[in-house]
């Protein structure tokens, strides 16, 4: 399957401040990519679909202002999460798919806003 | 997107257990995985099912696509601390992005 890596992998910011997270599909073309936010101990949320070329789709409650998504080129997506606050703390994570395999996860970034 | 029905939600047993999870969908699919996830790690792909019936093994795991193609178990034979870590489920229909999750199993092995 596809190989994606997600940097960084841990990251601390002030609160106020963005923070970029980038996804890299090393081995394959990707036209759609995936972010999902997780809660501890809880289940991955999908927050938007980032399209190659185009806009990001985002989920119900997801605000698109505050998490901006750029999908520039086949091989790279960015989450940028503005103006973070505390409770914008996180683990996210980035995922491509393929026809065969379904979803290929980046390791994730664990955001934590002070 | 929206959720399968994956049970247990946790499960504490003791190595060399064998453990049982599964998963169930009022909708149809035409593929379903199951995922494990590390602490602060993504999930990783552990086994992927494409046909109504099919089972199948990877090393102590065990899959299997449900009949009725609404279901999906999971089981793991001879358990080991390293098995420690959270199962999810995966359903997927005939669209590559329509991906759905279940809530997760968290498995716990004692030593």
């Amino acid at each position: 399957g596809a190989v994606v890596s997600q940097h960084p992998s841990r990251v601390i910011c002030k609160s106020g401040t963005s923070v970029k997270i980038e996804c890299r599909s090393l081995d394959f073309q990707a036209t759609t990519m995936f972010w999902y936010r997780q809660f501890p101990k809880q289940s991955l949320m999908l927050m938007a679909t980032s399209n190659e070329g185009s806009k990001a789709t985002y989920e119900q409650g997801v605000e698109k202002d505050k998490f901006l998504i750029n999908h520039a080129s086949l091989t790279l997506s960015t989450l940028t999460v503005t103006s973070a606050h505390p409770e914008d703390s996180s683990f996210y994570i980035c995922s491509v798919t393929e026809a065969y395999y379904g979803y290929t996860f980046g390791s994730g970034t664990r955001l934590t806003v002070v | 997107g929206q959720q399968l029905n994956q049970s247990p939600q946790s499960m504490f047993i003791q190595e060399g257990e064998d453990v049982s999870m599964n998963c169930t969908s009022s909708s149809i699919f035409n593929t379903w995985l199951w995922y494990k996830q590390d602490p602060g790690e993504g999930p990783v792909l552990l086994i992927a099912l494409y046909k109504a019936g099919e089972l199948t093994s990877n090393g102590r795991l065990t899959a299997q696509f449900g009949i009725t193609r609404k279901d999906s178990f999971l089981n793991i034979s001879a358990s080991i601390p390293s098995d420690v870590g959270i199962y999810f489920c995966a359903g997927r229909s005939g669209n590559n992005n329509d991906m759905r999750f279940g809530a997760g199993t968290r498995l716990t092995v004692k030593p």
